[in-house]
């Protein structure tokens, strides 16, 4: 079947570390590729996405590759800020009579000043 | 702000009870999604409408309906609430079909729910 699967957190760094939080994916036909942020207390808002293989996504920084031979799209940022302490969600989308999404379990990243 | 609207922001009520969320999509947005999150299931689908209709659904219980209404707004309708139905309800919306955004969803503020 068609799934995600995420690192688990929490994710703990110092400001300024490099992020990686893992991202791999099944599923059968071409699923674009997608990853949310939470940050407390709100609703998921786009972070970025990519459509086709080998598309890379960014936004704020933080950057993904849509990566066909590894079915992965994990996320990484240079060097993380407080503000970017939220919780992660990779997720998928295909198009089978109708956007079908389906979600990781999420990680949670801490960042300390 | 998403352009998706959900009330209420919270809701308390007993088990055994009914309760409504009501969720408007973005303008110009014909489908609409509804997303459990709770502490120790992480974020669950739980039914897509398309322009009125049940297009997908996840993890439903039969306790729990929804419908989409002419306007598009939507509503989940949560009955004989028990203690483990306590999580944030989520709708969502996007644009489908459409060439342009591949399935990006836009996710309104969320319902707390808390059965005592």
């Amino acid at each position: 079947g068609n799934s995600v699967t995420q690192m688990e957190g929490p994710v703990t760094l110092s400001e300024e570390a490099f992020l990686t939080i893992n991202c791999t994916y099944t599923a059968t036909g071409y699923p674009s590729l997608f990853w949310y942020v939470q940050y407390p207390g709100e609703g998921l808002q786009l972070l970025l996405k990519a459509t086709k293989a080998d598309d890379k996504g960014s936004n704020k920084g933080f950057e993904a590759t849509y990566r066909k031979e590894t079915t992965s799209f994990h996320l990484e940022k240079g060097s993380v800020q407080v503000s970017d302490s939220a919780v992660y969600f990779c997720a998928l989308t295909l198009e089978t009579g109708g956007f079908k999404t389906i979600f990781g379990a999420g990680t949670r990243l801490f960042v300390k000043a | 702000d998403s352009g998706v609207t959900q009330t209420p922001k919270h809701l308390i009520t007993a088990t055994g009870q009914r309760v409504t969320l009501r969720c408007s999509p973005r303008s110009g947005d014909l489908s609409v999604y509804w997303y459990q999150q709770s502490l120790d299931q992480g974020l669950q689908f739980l039914i897509q409408y398309y322009n009125g209709e049940e297009r997908a659904k996840g993890n439903i219980l039969e306790r729990f309906s929804a419908q989409q209404f002419p306007d598009l707004h939507s509503e989940l309708n949560l009955s004989s609430l028990e203690l483990g139905d306590s999580a944030l309800y989520f709708c969502a919306s996007s644009v489908v079909p459409s060439s342009g955004n591949r399935g990006e969803q836009f996710f309104g503020p969320g319902t707390r729910l808390t059965v005592l």
